[in-house]
């Protein structure tokens, strides 16, 4: 695609239901990031994929939240059991993986899906 | 660890004065440093890299490894420069991570 998607753009959910959040890179990016954005918290780091290593998952808040990267490509993150806390705009990003201090480094930002936990 | 510190949650100047927006960081070894910008009701976008070492509408950045900085600068201040401002650091192992961000308000 031309840019990175992101589904859905809006998701109002019950406390304790499980939600699933979808992103999708741009074809041919091998890196891709998840992050949270909220009011007084900037934007907090929760996981990111490279090319077929391991995920650096160090930022997501606890076993409640995964998320996976089936062949390389679209990303889920998954919430259990939401809490209020988790409401929050969750941001899927992409770049290539270039050497460092390369222009392949820049991020490509999806438009966010907005979770609200009532 | 990797760590971003923007010490201001709102900058606010009147049009034509100069800004800078602060970002300190914290990294055992090579950073690169990135300014993000979000304008309102649009995605989060690169304004500059250190790498780069250019002037993107107006502002500049420098990095400093001796004070860890790399502070945000423009000489003028427009309205449209309006947004909410993110530095961002990238380790070695290509984790990104970012600063809590600075409103920055340019008052006509």
């Amino acid at each position: 695609g031309a840019g990175v998607s992101q589904s859905p753009s809006n998701k109002v959910t019950e406390k304790g239901k499980d939600v699933e959040l979808r992103c999708d890179p741009i074809s041919g990016h091998t890196a891709l990031y998840w992050y949270r954005q909220s009011l007084g918290q900037g934007l907090e780091f929760l996981i990111y994929f490279q090319g077929n290593s391991a995920p650096d998952k160090s930022g997501l808040p606890s076993d409640r939240f995964s998320a996976e990267r089936t062949g390389g490509s679209v990303s889920t993150l998954t919430i259990q059991r939401t809490q209020q806390e988790d409401s929050a705009v969750y941001l899927c990003a992409s770049s290539h993986s270039g050497t460092p201090n390369s222009g392949a480094n820049v991020l490509t930002f999806g438009a966010g899906s907005r979770l609200t936990v009532l | 660890a990797q760590r971003v510190t923007q010490p201001e949650k709102l900058l606010s100047v009147f049009k034509g004065a100069p800004v800078e927006l602060k970002c300190n960081y914290s990294y055992s070894g090579s950073p690169e440093l990135f300014w993000y910008v979000q304008y309102s009701r649009q995605r989060l976008q690169l304004l500059l890299r250190h790498i780069s070492r250019e002037s993107i509408k107006g502002f500049t950045a420098d990095l400093n490894k001796g004070e860890t900085s790399f502070h945000l600068k423009k000489p003028f201040a427009q309205e449209e420069d309006s947004a909410m401002y993110y530095c961002a650091l990238r380790g070695n192992t290509g984790k990104l991570i970012f600063g809590q961000g600075t409103t920055l308000q340019v008052k006509p």
